[in-house]
């Protein structure tokens, strides 16, 4: 299986101020369909996982344009431009090819 | 879409786990239909998952233990979970990946 690993596990950011998580997976998430499986959730307090970022890059609908996301082969990385207080929850990283695997997660709050 | 998991909360070892998933606000032939799950303490666990003509991928960690199914008139897919250890206790959750239900607490004990 591909393991998932998230570094750092929880962040303290001031309001205003960028955020930027990392993701590595020990296997390429480069398929052979050209398409890069790598997806990035927030689950916030008390709600749903919610998806943010569909094939590393591409924002989910709705998601603000404060959120990006980089990366190929083994390394990704989720960049929040602009922290607000909304933002807070744990963010975390899932690979698509079978079996699919998630990252341990990553906790932000604000300072 | 929505969805929201139902079940029971708490399942005895050695028993059979059983949840549904009720699926709103979306067509079910839009998605594959996924179980995840979340011990305390550990990472997101993948369980499977089911498309709406009823084609399941299962995670060869829980194979042997896992049947998913779909009941598209009634807009709900189910997992069935057998053989439970105190080891399956978690959140569960039911997701078409783009969508998440709130999830489930199940507890196994005795």
């Amino acid at each position: 299986d591909t393991v998932m690993t998230q570094i750092p596990l929880s962040l303290s950011v001031t309001p205003g101020q960028p955020a930027s998580i990392s993701c590595k997976s020990s296997h390429s998430l480069l398929h052979s369909d050209g398409k890069t499986y790598l997806y990035w959730y927030v689950q916030k307090p008390g709600q749903a996982p919610q998806l943010l970022m569909n094939e590393v890059s591409s924002r989910f609908s709705g998601v603000p344009d404060r959120f990006s996301g980089s990366g190929s082969g083994t390394d990704f990385t989720l960049k929040i431009s602009r922290v607000e207080a909304e933002d807070v929850g744990i963010y975390f990283c899932m690979q698509g090819i079978h079996p699919i695997t998630f990252g341990l997660g990553t906790r932000l709050e604000i300072k | 879409v929505q969805l929201q998991e139902s079940g029971p909360g708490l399942v005895k070892p050695s028993e059979t786990l059983s949840l549904s998933c009720t699926v709103s606000g979306g067509s079910m032939s839009s998605y594959y239909w996924s179980w995840l799950r979340q011990p305390p303490g550990k990472r997101m666990e993948w369980i499977g998952y089911i498309h709406y003509s009823g084609t399941t991928t299962y995670n060869p960690s829980l194979e042997s233990r896992v049947t998913m199914s779909v009941d598209t008139s009634k807009n709900t897919f189910s997992l069935r979970l057998n053989s439970v250890t105190i080891a399956d206790t978690a959140v569960y959750y039911c997701a078409s990946l783009n969508y998440w239900g709130q999830g489930i607490l199940v507890t196994v004990s005795s």
